[in-house]
């Protein structure tokens, strides 16, 4: 299993430019979250889904866009870059084991800067 | 909702020495209680978890232990290594959701 990857690794934009950041994972899980990772700031939830179909808000949805067509890809879009959206972004995927909470497994991260 | 804080966010020991990072979370309904090491440069990986009907929990030179009344939570490594230092998150996520509220993060360096 590849587990968890993430597209691009690297990504330079212009202020108002759009892009998607990829998120597959091939476990099957069910769970899957972006986060974004800021100095000082932690890992931030942006969105997460608990299933196909079925997307919400975290903390710090406000310039993004997802959606979940398929249990496996899980894409994070932005519609107009601003320099605030410079930052590490981290998908992570999980899936319950009789109805428990089970750990989170993490892509390798993108990372953007926004010009 | 929930918030977690985190303290210290920077925290120096001698190789050998233990090392305590606290958390503490709002939502008492908060059940899941997972604590990530991440190394420079990667991403976060679990080291431990507790949920709320433990209080302690313990892997070798690691352990978490879990106050419900105080809503606090922490870290414990002893006999640190050089290879402990990275940076270590804590989380809290609430009952009946998928959701992983996350501390700031603590800076722990373990010095030789």
């Amino acid at each position: 299993n590849a587990g968890v990857t993430q597209t691009p690794k690297f990504q330079v934009l212009k202020t108002g430019q759009s892009m998607t950041l990829q998120c597959a994972q091939d476990m099957n899980h069910e769970y899957m979250s972006w986060y974004r990772q800021d100095p000082g700031m932690g890992l931030r939830l942006i969105h997460y889904s608990v299933g196909a179909g079925i997307t919400d808000q975290g903390e710090v949805p406000n310039g993004y866009n997802v959606s979940r067509s398929t249990t496996e890809d899980f894409p994070l879009r932005l519609l107009s870059a601003a320099p605030s959206q410079t930052s590490v972004y981290f998908c992570a995927s999980s899936t319950p084991t009789s109805g428990r909470k089970e750990i989170q497994y993490f892509g390798p991260g993108t990372r953007l800067l926004v010009l | 909702g929930e918030n977690v804080e985190q303290h210290p966010s920077t925290l120096s020991v001698q190789e050998g020495d233990s090392a305590v990072i606290k958390c503490t979370y709002s939502d008492s309904a908060s059940n899941y209680f997972p604590w990530y090491k991440q190394e420079l440069g990667k991403r976060p990986q679990l080291i431990i978890d507790i949920r709320s009907n433990v209080g302690e929990k313990k892997d070798q030179r690691i352990a978490v232990t879990l106050n419900k009344t105080a809503k606090h939570f922490s870290l414990h490594i002893t006999e640190t290594q050089p290879e402990d230092s990275a940076v270590y998150f804590c989380a809290a996520s609430p009952a009946g959701t998928y959701k992983y509220i996350f501390g700031t993060g603590t800076r722990l360096k373990v010095l030789a």
